[in-house]
């Protein structure tokens, strides 16, 4: 079984400066994706970052960006020059290259951005 | 604009009725899901399908049925079965190719009254 854990249940961090939220995940699969959904208070979901496995480049998406540590399992993301806008849960997500495409979640990060 | 709608945004059941989560996609998506996301737990698999006709349980399906009688909808009932049913249910959609992830609803939240 795939599990995805998020040892940080709240963070916070001034607005404009840099914050980082922790993943790690257990697989025993050699291909697989990853990504970070954030999930404001309106509560829709919404795709911040994805990672191929198989890339070793690091995915970035504007001020978002991703450290991927396949060995160790790990795939923390960071935000820069953090905006009030960010303020949210964000959710690690797994999923196999396999059939059955089914995600994993962590329990989530409760980011607050403090003006 | 492509999407999926999840109605009711709110619903209230009575102890010992079932209910129906709607769910409908306009972005011809193969595979739909459905999720229970309750606080501290993350979401939580409660039923997919690949295909019409067709679809399996996920981690936390007691309690809960579904049908998949066109690619579009993806309804789910919450049984008198569901022993703790109030929750925020999200609804998914993905085209099959694995590196796009997941299109979400907006989620429906049901409370037993």
């Amino acid at each position: 079984a795939q599990t995805v854990t998020q040892s940080q249940p709240e963070m916070s961090v001034q607005e404009a400066e840099t914050v980082t939220l922790s993943c790690t995940y257990d697989t025993s699969e050699n291909n697989y994706y990853l990504f970070w959904y954030k999930q404001p208070p309106s509560r829709q979901m919404i795709l911040v970052i994805r990672q191929e496995a198989y890339k070793q480049q690091n995915a970035t998406e504007n001020r978002f960006s991703v450290n991927f540590q396949k060995a160790a399992k790990s795939f923390s993301l960071k935000i820069s020059d953090s905006q009030l806008g960010d303020t949210a849960m964000y959710f690690c997500a797994f999923m196999k290259h396999v059939s059955g495409n089914q995600f994993y979640f962590g329990t989530g990060t409760s980011l607050t951005v403090i003006p | 604009d492509g999407g999926i709608t999840q109605s009711p945004k709110y619903l209230f059941r009575k102890e010992g009725q079932n209910v129906t989560l709607s769910c409908e996609q306009n972005l011809n998506h193969d595979a739909m899901y459905w999720y229970r996301q309750d606080p501290g737990q993350g979401l939580r698999l409660i039923y997919y399908s690949q295909i019409v006709n067709d679809f399996q349980k996920g981690d936390i399906a007691e309690g809960y049925s579904v049908s998949r009688e066109k690619k579009e909808s993806f309804p789910l009932t919450v049984t008198s079965a569901q022993k703790n049913p109030t929750a925020f249910y999200l609804c998914a959609s993905t085209p099959g190719q694995f590196f796009y992830g997941y299109t979400f609803g907006s989620g429906t939240r049901l409370t037993v009254v």
